[in-house]
């Protein structure tokens, strides 16, 4: 059983487009951080959120971690095809493991 | 700057081969992890080890043995391969503290177990 649920699963829109990926939870994390990973390649991070609330952008994604700290989401504005990848959401809590969705597989048409 | 290095790249086992995979990062990370990716399951932690000398049983353990003889390497074994085996693992190393932290993974190792 995960204990971060990711939704979509799958994505796939046109170039241009904006998109959503969520993550849930029933569980409170002291922070959620969203890695990107491509074919071939591991994961990299690209964000880490800690406070209810909070958001964060990096160029035309923005992160946002629920206020009670259960769920988070990632928004891509205006896609383009170098978003493809598989999205993948990650929670912890001060102790040394985190918890991974299954991932949100992005694919953006040219 | 190599940041996590994992060999091989590719391996294909027989059932009931052994092997072992090596983990090796040059950032003096503390912690290091072993996980397993397999179709629609995300990350699945193995094994981790908090320091040189320590190692601990993950989310999926059985089947995979694990040392950290250098605080460098982190080595991960399978004694007898099985099928279910067969996936994608992939290495990771973080500093010690908060697991806000963030984690730097190599590149994957692609194990089939036929």
């Amino acid at each position: 059983t995960q204990l971060l649920e990711q939704s979509p699963q799958f994505l796939s829109i046109q170039e241009g487009e904006n998109l959503t990926v969520y993550c849930n939870s029933s569980s409170v994390f002291s922070s959620l951080q969203w890695y990107r990973q491509e074919p071939g390649e591991g994961p990299v991070l690209l964000v880490t959120v800690v406070t209810g609330g909070e958001v964060k952008k990096l160029k035309r994604l923005t992160f946002q971690f629920g206020d009670a700290r259960k769920d988070s989401s990632l928004h891509i504005t205006a896609a383009q095809p170098g978003d493809t990848g598989l999205y993948l959401c990650a929670g912890g809590n001060n102790d040394y493991k985190l918890s991974f969705g299954a991932g949100t597989t992005v694919t953006v048409r040219a | 700057n190599a940041g996590v290095t994992q060999t091989p790249k590719f391996r294909v086992l027989k059932t009931g081969q052994s092997m072992t995979l090596l983990c090796a990062q040059d950032m003096n990370h503390e912690y290091m992890y072993w996980y397993r990716q397999d179709p629609g399951m995300g990350l699945r932690l193995i094994h981790y080890s908090v320091g040189e000398g320590t190692t601990a049983k993950g989310e999926v353990p059985d089947g995979y043995n694990v040392s950290r003889l250098k605080k460098q390497n982190f080595l991960l074994g399978l004694e007898s391969a099985a099928p279910s085996q067969t996936s994608v693992y992939f290495c990771a190393s973080r500093l010690r503290g908060m697991s806000n932290q963030p984690q730097h993974f190599g590149d994957g190792t692609r194990l089939s177990i036929l």
